[in-house]
């Protein structure tokens, strides 16, 4: 495998129900990150994981829960999301600190909530 | 905070023709701007990008421009061909360790032949 994956790509289901995303990025990078995209709506930043450590959180509801294990993988934890919660999920991983912090991003996983 | 601006939302043209998109941004402190290309049912993926000490960069039909005093920069792809149809979109960091992108809303290119 190279780049990065996302796991599932495809996962519909219901507001009472616990879903987790999985990425991992086969790159040797040291920064992931978890963007919505959403229609007619630029990529909204979720959250950014900095050498394991999360450093940013863009006011997401607690109803998305982030995991960083290690640098290589990510994790979104979903619990008791609501319809307008459907969206495409994308990770993505950067190289930090070296003068070129291009994001490389997976296929996304499809989000549908009942 | 940043905010980056793209226009138009879509754009058709005829194959072999020139398609320029166009972005603005207003935070004077970003100086990296990533072109992104996301084809139907994949992640964006990464066709250019310019940094604010250079005025415009190439390759091959693809090439960006950047006009720090203006703050805004543009997409510029020349004969054009139905596979460069997708949705495009640009993005400014100030690129400190830990920043992340900051995305336009994207523009849908159609080019028919």
């Amino acid at each position: 495998e190279t780049g990065v994956t996302q796991t599932p790509r495809h996962l519909v289901m219901g507001m009472t129900n616990k879903k987790s995303l999985k990425c991992e990025q086969h790159l040797g990078h040291n920064a992931m990150y978890w963007y919505k995209q959403s229609a007619k709506k630029p990529l909204e930043l979720m959250f950014v994981y900095n050498f394991k450590e999360q450093t940013e959180n863009n006011s997401v509801p607690s109803r998305f829960s982030p995991e960083c294990p290690n640098s290589s993988h990510l994790f979104l934890h979903l619990h008791t999301l609501q319809p307008e919660d459907s969206a495409l999920y994308l990770c993505a991983s950067s190289q930090e600190g070296t003068g070129k912090e291009t994001q490389y991003f997976g296929p996304g996983t499809r989000l549908l909530v009942l | 905070g940043e905010n980056v601006e793209q226009h138009p939302s879509t754009l058709s043209v005829q194959e072999g023709d020139s398609a320029v998109i166009k972005c603005t941004y207003s935070d004077s402190a970003s100086n990296y701007f990533p072109w992104y290309k996301q084809e139907l049912g994949k992640g964006p993926q990464l066709i250019i990008d310019i940094r604010s000490n250079v005025g415009e960069k190439k390759d091959q039909r693809i090439a960006v421009t950047l006009n720090k005093t203006a703050k805004h920069f543009s997409l510029h792809i020349t004969e054009t061909q139905p596979e460069d149809s997708a949705v495009y979109f640009c993005a400014a960091s100030p690129n400190q360790a830990g920043t992340a992108l900051i995305f336009g809303k994207g523009t849908t290119l159609s080019v028919s032949s």
